[in-house]
């Protein structure tokens, strides 16, 4: 199984801010690599797909960028409405795994 | 609209069973792989099971083979998770997703709660 870890857990940014979350495998999943939005009480939302594709929708202030092992999101101006835990899923390999997930709160 | 609509969430108790269904509608259902992904309370995302989309293939997460079995019904746009043998760890929200089989989820429904206790 590869593991997928995040971090940090939590990150606290002002309005405004950048924020960089990072995830990483355990092993190399090329670019097999998404990353998802979740708020409370709320069914996951797909941010990025091929660790750098924005899916249908989602603003251009949200970035993925890496390969392999090592995986970046970035959020370029946080807005108030992107406060939210945020996780990385690798489809590389059965089982498909999530990381732990970063909790982005407002500083 | 695209839209997922899970139920047959609720109380079981240990060692008991539970079936959940998800309703898809809005898109060709026949033409995607369905997904079920859960949330413990206060926890993360945990992929569950995944059947193609003509039903032919099936992969499970370790903590619920053999325990769980996960079906569709392309003339009614539904897939299914028959749940066996529940114990505390399986509490959670269950969401049902599609997509591709073998890639990331793009569409998701709002989840329905199990709650596994005496």
């Amino acid at each position: 199984e590869i593991v997928m870890t995040q971090s940090p857990a939590t990150l606290s940014v002002s309005p405004g801010e950048r924020a960089t979350l990072s995830c990483r495998a355990s092993q190399s999943v090329s670019s097999y690599l998404a990353w998802y939005q979740q708020k409370p009480g709320q069914a996951p939302r797909l941010l990025i797909y091929g660790a750098s594709t924005r899916a249908t929708g989602i603003p251009a202030r949200f970035s993925g960028s890496g390969s392999g092992t090592e995986f970046t999101l970035s959020i370029s101006s946080l807005q108030s409405e992107d406060f939210a835990v945020y996780y990385c899923l690798q489809y590389k390999n059965w089982p498909l795994t999530f990381g732990g997930g970063t909790k982005v709160e407002i500083k | 609209e695209v839209q997922l609509l899970e139920s047959g969430g609720g109380l079981v108790q240990p060692g008991g069973s539970l079936r959940l269904s998800c309703a898809a509608s809005g898109f060709t259902f026949s033409s995607y792989a369905m997904n079920w992904v859960r949330q413990a309370p206060g926890k993360g995302l945990e992929w569950v099971s995944v059947i193609s989309n003509s039903g032919d293939s099936t992969y499970y997460a370790d903590s619920v083979k053999g325990r769980f079995t996960i079906s569709r019904d392309n003339s009614k746009n539904t897939v299914a998770l028959q749940m066996s043998s529940l114990s505390a760890e399986d509490t959670a929200v269950y969401f049902c997703a599609s997509g591709n089989l073998g890639y990331y989820m793009d569409v998701w429904g709002k989840g329905t709660t199990v709650t596994v206790s005496s």
